[in-house]
């Protein structure tokens, strides 16, 4: 497709579930980004990869949360044992290089909604 | 985490006024992104400023860089319904990763009918 796109776009899980959220980042996009947003707040980083390599997953709230990017394309975040405060949307970014300069654009998905019951 | 000081948080004005909201960071930033997000959309940029002072417009939007490389502000001129939306700022701060951004809580724009 032409832009990102993220799967599933709504999630209901139930408190202690695993869910997998999957992200197709622009074809031949070197950077992937996920973000975390809550409801009226702006994203925060999660964690980045250029290509397969993950570079930084700084922001990755707990060890229940795992990322990765096998092939340097499809990106997959796992969250395992799910609780109430993993409930937000969860976007995923491409850009085309790794360096944010003029022309880099990042270009996000439209996100995966996680409620967790 | 991390966030950028966006003001102000709500806005409700007429349709064809002009609209300002602008963001402040304590620390030095080397890029501003401003972006919209539509109710179940990702954010979409609107305008990417690079340098220290840089004006850049797109439409009837505008964006400046500013020159203490701590703040950035957005104005819309002569609103449409179409505007509405949630605004964002972003940027990368000069001292960490050149890909990490943060974020403001976002600029929520109504139209008064």
């Amino acid at each position: 497709g032409a832009g990102v796109s993220q799967s599933p776009r709504y999630k209901v899980a139930k408190r202690g579930q695993d869910v997998a959220l999957r992200c197709d980042p622009i074809s031949g996009h070197v950077s992937l980004f996920w973000y975390q947003q809550a409801l009226g707040q702006g994203p925060e980083f999660l964690t980045y990869f250029q290509n397969e390599a993950q570079l930084d997953k700084s922001g990755l709230p707990s060890d229940r949360f795992f990322a990765e990017r096998p092939e340097g394309s499809v990106s997959t975040l796992k969250i395992q044992r799910t609780q109430q405060e993993d409930s937000a949307v969860y976007l995923c970014a491409s850009s085309l290089w790794t360096v944010m300069s003029s022309g880099n654009t990042i270009y996000f998905g439209e996100g995966s909604w996680l409620t967790v019951v | 985490g991390q966030q950028l000081n966006q003001s102000p948080q709500s806005m409700f004005i007429q349709e064809g006024e002009d609209v300002s909201m602008n963001c402040t960071s304590s620390s030095i930033f080397n890029t501003w992104l401003w972006y919209k997000q539509d109710p179940g959309e990702g954010p979409i940029l609107l305008i990417a400023l690079y340098k220290a002072g840089e004006l850049t417009s797109n439409g009837r939007l505008t964006a400046q860089f500013g020159i203490t490389r701590k703040d950035s502000f957005l104005n819309i001129s002569a609103s449409i319904p179409s505007d509405v939306g949630i605004y964002f700022c972003a940027g990368h701060p000069l001292r960490d990763s050149n890909y990490q951004l943060i974020w403001g809580a976002g600029t929520k724009l109504i139209i008064k009918p």
